[in-house]
């Protein structure tokens, strides 16, 4: 049973081009967020999204981000147009359920060049 | 607004002895604390919970106590050992309209030295 799959594990971009971070949540788990941690901070909760849905986006960037989590097919968070401050380590977990705590995965870590 | 603080980036404590790790959070809707466990280049793995309506869970080496009224929780290590070593993450979930929310803390790095 694998855990919580992100890819990649380490994305360089240059500033102005996307970014688009996959996610794969555990079989099993309907319920997908994306958090990012920043350097020196904590981790920062960002979207929530079931099946088809964005149920909670309330920690998104109003500009630049985006995140789906198609029928078929891993969650994406996509960041258009990207910038220095955007570099940062961003975690995807999943849970069956929204009472259940969170699974996360490895990470993918962003560095805007 | 950091609604779940961690005072303490970092701690660094003998093997064998007792690490505390602190955390503050300002929010009284809270209804269950958690700590996560990270190590470098990993995401962090759930490690021990607490419901608000309780004041104390146990799990082997690991205890977890919660003071409501001082809005204070805390993570004891009996006996640390070098494996330990890792970032301590304390979480605090809200039920909202939308289901549940983690707030989650800054991080204590945690040394346990050998």
């Amino acid at each position: 049973n694998a855990g919580v799959m992100q890819n990649p594990r380490h994305l360089v971009r240059r500033r102005g081009q996307e970014a688009r971070l996959r996610c794969s949540p555990m079989k099993g788990h309907s319920h997908v967020y994306w958090y990012r941690q920043l350097p020196e901070e904590g981790l920062k909760f960002m979207v929530y999204l079931q099946k088809e849905n964005i149920i909670d986006e309330s920690g998104m960037p109003k500009e630049r981000f985006s995140a789906e989590f198609p029928k078929e097919g891993p969650s994406i968070l996509r960041i258009q147009q990207v910038v220095r401050g955007d570099s940062a380590a961003y975690f995807c977990a999943s849970s069956p359920d929204v009472n259940y705590g969170y699974t996360f995965g490895s990470g993918t870590r962003l560095t805007v060049v | 607004d950091q609604q779940v603080k961690q005072n303490s980036p970092s701690l660094s404590v003998q093997e064998g002895r007792i690490s505390i790790l602190n955390c503050d959070y300002t929010n009284s809707m809270f209804d269950y604390f958690l700590w996560y466990k990270k190590y470098p280049a990993e995401g962090p793995t759930f490690l021990i919970s607490i419901s608000s309506i309780k004041d104390k869970n146990e799990d082997g080496r690991f205890t977890v106590f919660l003071n409501k009224s001082a809005k204070h929780l805390s993570l004891h290590i009996v006996p640390s050992q070098p494996g330990d070593s890792a970032v301590y993450f304390c979480a605090a979930r809200r039920v909202g309209n939308t289901g549940n929310q983690f707030y989650f803390g800054t991080g204590t790095s945690l040394t346990v030295i050998p």
